[in-house]
């Protein structure tokens, strides 16, 4: 089966950092992708970890520990518009990017 | 550049009506293709996916089908529909053996069933 858990709601300050935890159990697994969703709009690509580390990109970084089954998206110096939906999606198939989403972290970040 | 097409944007129909939803993508060959549910205030549920013309893998029993008849064309589908199959649908694409190469979705179709 596959499970994937995420933090279903965090709240953080504009220009703090924030930590989007995701811990995942599927049956299999070829890399782990992260993508953004505002309300009422489709997702958009953050990133994508096969091997384990850390991919910096700008403000938005992105962890990944296949044999802990866990990841995690790092926001630096958030913004407003950094309030959305953070989706954690692992590809679980072996190529065929057949991903498969969590439930999703809505991100509120305040003045 | 590939692009992603999918429409009507939104859609209300009554119980017991057919769906028809159409994708079709632009700059790619021999993509895969996807369709995602996702309810309100939820995930997203894939559904069904396609590596090739006339191949479609179903994840979840419904009451919905999919049908790729070309090769940049995927195509959801409902003979009569449920209160259940409201929702935000979504079709996506990657490019077939990338493995991370994940495509773009598609803007979206809220299917509103009354």
């Amino acid at each position: 089966g596959q499970n994937i858990d995420q933090p279903t709601e965090m709240t953080a300050t504009e220009g703090a950092i924030v930590q989007i935890n995701c811990t995942y159990q599927t049956s299999g697994f070829n890399g782990l992708f992260w993508y953004q969703q505002h309300a009422g709009e489709a997702p958009t690509f953050l990133s994508y970890n096969v091997l384990d580390g850390l991919e910096e990109k700008g403000r938005f970084s992105s962890f990944l520990s296949r044999s802990k089954g866990y990841s995690y998206l790092l926001l630096k110096e958030l913004q407003m518009k950094d309030s959305a939906s953070y989706l954690c999606a692992p590809d679980t198939s072996g190529g065929y990017n057949k991903l498969i989403f969590g439930a999703g972290t809505r991100l509120a970040v305040h003045p | 550049s590939q692009t992603i097409h999918q429409w009507p944007a939104t859609l209300v129909q009554p119980v017991g009506s057919p769906l028809s939803l159409e994708c079709t993508v632009e700059g790619t060959s021999n993509p895969n293709l996807y369709w995602y549910r996702q309810a309100a205030g939820r995930g997203l549920q894939l559904l069904f996916y396609s590596v090739g013309i006339g191949q479609i893998s179903s994840e979840v029993p419904q009451n919905l089908s999919a049908s790729r008849p070309q090769d940049r064309q995927f195509i959801l589908s409902s003979k009569k529909l449920l209160l259940s199959d409201s929702g935000f649908y979504l079709c996506a694409w990657s490019v077939h053996g990338g493995a991370g190469v994940f495509g773009t979705f598609g803007s979206g179709t809220r299917l509103t069933v009354v």
